[in-house]
Formats: C-alpha cells, sequence, structure tokens
C-alpha cells in the first residue's frame, strides 16, 4: 500500500517568501507528526496531531510557523517570511492511535528539503 | 521535555559487531525504539523494546535494556556496508501521551570495508 508522501521533495526559496509543505499520511492513520532535521542534527519535534483533538503545538520555533490538517488526513505546515535558518529537511509521520502498552510506529515521509537563499 | 541522547558517529569494520548505545531520562517511558535512516531517506523503524523486557533479539539485531542506568542501546551482528546510516532511538512521552515520541540526535554508522 501507499506510505507517507510528501511534496515538494526539494523546495528552493528566497529569504521573506513564504513556503508551504504537502504531507499525505497513511489512509487510516489518526495521528499525524511533523519534525525538522537541520544538516547533522537529530529530529526536532514541530507539532502533532491526533484526530480531533486540538495539536499539540509545543515545538513550533515561532510563530511564522503553523500546521493544519484538513479532514483528518492531508496536511501542510507553512513557514512565513522564511529566514536562513530555516533551511533543513522537514519530515512528516503518521501512525495509529497510541495506546498504552500497545507499540507505536511511526510511518516516515521521505521528508521536504528545504533551502532559504 | 524529555532527553534522549546518543553518541554522533561510530565506525566499523564489514564484518565486526556494531554497538550504538542510548540514554533517556525519562523512567516512566513504555516503549522504546530503533530507526534507521538512509541517505536522502525518512526513518524506518528498526526494532521496538517495552520497558518491562531486558533484552530483545530480531535476527542480527539485538536491543539491551537497563532500566536502572536508563541505557538502550543496539547491537547489530556481522555488519555490513548496508547498514551505514543513522539510527535514531525514540522513546514515547510519559504517562497519558503516549503519542509524543522523543527522539536522540542520531549515530551515524559508518561500515568500512
Amino acid at each position: 500500500g501507499a506510505g507517507v508522501s510528501q511534496s515538494p521533495s526539494n523546495k528552493v526559496t528566497e529569504k521573506g517568501k513564504d513556503v508551504e509543505l504537502r504531507c499525505d499520511p497513511i489512509s487510516g492513520h489518526t495521528a499525524l507528526y511533523w519534525y525538522r532535521q537541520s544538516l547533522g542534527q537529530g529530529l526536532e519535534f514541530l507539532i502533532y496531531f491526533q484526530g480531533n483533538s486540538a495539536p499539540d503545538k509545543s515545538g513550533l520555533p515561532s510563530d511564522r510557523f503553523s500546521a493544519e490538517r484538513t479532514g483528518g488526513s492531508v496536511s501542510t505546515l507553512t513557514i512565513q517570511r522564511t529566514q536562513q535558518e530555516d533551511s533543513a529537511v522537514y519530515l512528516c509521520a503518521s501512525s495509529l492511535t497510541c495506546r498504552e502498552r500497545v507499540s507505536c510506529e511511526q510511518y516516515f515521509g521521505p521528508g521536504t528539503r528545504l533551502t532559504v537563499t | 521535555g524529555e532527553d534522549v541522547e546518543q553518541s554522533l558517529f561510530l565506525s566499523v569494520r564489514e564484518g565486526d559487531s556494531s554497538v550504538i548505545n542510548c540514554t533517556y531520562t525519562d523512567s516512566s517511558s513504555t516503549y522504546l525504539y530503533w530507526y534507521k535512516q538512509e541517505p536522502g531517506a525518512g526513518l524506518q523503524l528498526l526494532t521496538y523494546i517495552f520497558s518491562n523486557m531486558d533484552m530483545k533479539q530480531d535476527q542480527r539485531l539485538t536491543v539491551l535494556l537497563n532500566k536502572k542506568d536508563k541505557h538502550l542501546s543496539l547491537r547489530i551482528a556481522d555488519t555490513q556496508t548496508g547498514d551505514s546510516a543513522i539510527y535514531f532511538c525514540a522513546e514515547t512521552a510519559p504517562l497519558y501521551n503516549f503519542n509524543k515520541f522523543y527522539f536522540g540526535s542520531g549515530t551515524k554508522l559508518n561500515v568500512k570495508p
């Protein structure tokens, strides 16, 4: 079956422009996550959505970052007024609802490499 | 947030065993995971262990968990050049928030032929 897909795979933008990154999770997965991976760094949690609950936005680095998840499926991460330090690979993952005493596998997309010039 | 730490680099020769280490801070963790990231790709789950286990073996992979020291390790037997990748350990957040994952910074494994 289809895995998690992300688009575009690469995005080059000028400083100050807005960008939108898209994530299509696996059908039926209720949880969706966004992470940022800077060069040589680990994964930085940004935001996650769980069903109809309010998203956990605690990882968003500034108010220039926002995300939506429409209809419980596709998600868009928007970065306004991009800065050079926003350059990174943005990874999306989805999973079933995680519960106590049940392992919970996240399935990752290939990522969007964002370069801000 | 929780703190998950890993060493950044490991270099081994083909055929040797690799041991990648991870430490975490949350003693109430339920599941701990190992993910592999190959160049230009997303992360792929390798294996996981429940916190009431000490060891889990899956073919060439052995996971050891020392709950007292909050130490997790991944051993790869007979390491191959195809095992060259970045390996991340991750834990789920404390009670009542099983959907939140905390990842280490990743260990880059280089396998020399």
